[in-house]
């Protein structure tokens, strides 16, 4: 089982529909929960933090965590062709001085 | 400088080639990370520095990957004999001061993608 686990997708939504992403991480200890976007040839950018359970709102990003089923999920409002790219799941593993990575889930919004 | 600068940006080495990329950090940070990402793959933690401490190698996939970062700034991430199959992007970030792994901002430079032919 890997530590951090992410379908691949792609995810297709249509523009201005609800994106949901979806994170499962082994490490029950796990403290810190982190979504970051890499659109194609860029580097990860991080657009959401979470550390406790339940939800937390950016804007039109909403990360949600429930720690007793070991699941994070990004949800994004309003889709817009700009946010097509991979979302990247990172944990802190309980004990480590890193982050580690969920294999990423391709999004594409269609106009 | 204002972000994380890596180069070279592209690099084709011919298998058994020793190659060398550099990672310049945003000044003042003192954590470095080293992480390779395969084409599709998430990046995959190869190496932390705080300082010009090493204290995780953990992610090092073979003795053939060396990393250093002797004056606590500059890092360099060398691979000898280089293998097919250690093309991949090799990303660098660094966190800063008083925010370490607990913000999870780890800031990212564009990544060194290198090609073993």
């Amino acid at each position: 089982q890997k530590e951090v686990e992410q379908n691949s997708g792609p995810l297709s939504v249509p523009e201005g529909a609800i994106a949901s992403l979806n994170c499962t991480y082994s490490d029950r200890g796990s403290q810190s929960f982190f979504w970051y976007r890499q659109y194609s040839g860029k580097s990860p950018e991080l657009i959401m933090s979470i550390y406790s359970n339940g939800d937390k709102e950016d804007g039109r990003f909403t990360a949600q965590l429930n720690k007793a089923s070991q699941y994070v999920s990004l949800l994004i409002r309003d889709s817009q062709p700009s946010d097509s790219a991979t979302y990247l799941c990172a944990v802190n593993l309980r004990g480590y001085n890193k982050l580690i990575f969920g294999a990423g889930t391709r999004l594409a919004v269609h106009p | 400088g204002a972000g994380v600068s890596q180069s070279p940006r592209y690099k084709v080495a011919k298998r058994g080639q020793d190659v060398a990329l550099r990672c310049d950090p945003i000044s003042g940070h003192v954590s470095l990370f080293w992480y390779q990402q395969a084409l599709g793959q998430g990046p995959e933690f190869l190496t932390y520095f705080q300082n010009e401490a090493q204290l995780d190698k953990s992610g090092l996939p073979s003795d053939r990957f060396f990393a250093e970062r002797p004056e606590g700034s500059v890092s360099t991430l060398k691979i000898q004999r280089t293998q097919q199959e250690d093309s991949a992007v090799y990303l660098c970030a660094s966190s800063g001061l008083g925010q370490g792994l607990n913000t999870g901002e780890l800031f990212f430079g564009e990544g060194s993608r290198l090609t073993v032919l």
